[in-house]
């Protein structure tokens, strides 16, 4: 399958500091990428759809000052958690997809510790 | 509001038999359908994906779309200790804005015993 590639893969960061995570298709190019959440033993949940060149789309709930996505490229999105606080804990996963009814690929998931 | 359900579990099984995993999903528009294991603490990873109703094999894995009864189910045949994980259930569902947004159920676990 294809590979999209996730950086960091785990994170620690101090309480109202920013941290960036990076989404990367590496073998094909990403019309939309899709941010979730999932907190333990929970399932998958939405955070946001991103595609290229345009804002993103934001899930009810979701605060979009707060989770900042830029989707700049074909091949690269990042989602900027700012001013993370320890409830921010959880593990991101970013996925991506060559267009509309194609599978879906996901990064290894990016475990951010808020301390 | 459109969904994707999956009977949480757990599902045991005992090696070497069928294990069968079922899905249901709430958008008669859906057209694709896909199943990912995820073990604990690690990304999902895709297994299958199935576009038309009937019967799509792959290896030990067998998918099976009825889009009449809006149902998908993943058959996993001789069942292996390593295949213990929790396996998501996602259709691409239609949302506002002419989008199509995968949308994954809440996973079912299946443990396979020795």
């Amino acid at each position: 399958g294809a590979v999209v590639s996730q950086h960091p893969s785990w994170v620690i960061c101090k309480s109202g500091t920013s941290v960036k995570i990076e989404c990367r298709s590496l073998d094909f190019q990403a019309t939309t990428m899709f941010w979730y959440r999932q907190f333990p033993k929970q399932s998958l949940m939405l955070m946001a759809t991103s595609n290229e060149g345009s804002k993103a789309t934001y899930e009810q709930g979701v605060e979009k000052d707060k989770f900042l996505i830029n989707h700049a490229s074909l091949t690269l999105s990042t989602l900027t958690v700012t001013s993370a606080h320890p409830e921010d804990s959880s593990f991101y996963i970013c996925s991506a997809r060559f267009n509309m009814n194609t599978e879906a690929f996901f990064g290894q998931g990016t475990r951010l510790t808020v301390v | 509001q459109k969904e994707v359900e999956q009977n949480s579990g757990p599902l045991s099984v005992p090696e070497g038999a069928i294990a069968s995993l079922n899905c249901t999903y709430s958008d008669r528009g859906s057209q694709s359908f896909f199943w990912y294991r995820q073990y604990s603490g690690k990304s999902p990873e895709l297994i299958m994906f199935i576009y038309s109703n009937g019967d799509k094999e792959d290896g030990r894995f067998t998918a099976q779309l009825n889009k009449a009864s809006q149902y998908v189910s993943l058959l996993i045949r001789d069942s292996q200790p390593s295949d213990s994980a929790t396996y998501l259930c996602a259709a691409t569902l239609h949302a506002s804005g002419g989008s199509y947004i995968p949308t994954f159920g809440r996973g079912t676990s299946l443990i396979v015993h020795p």
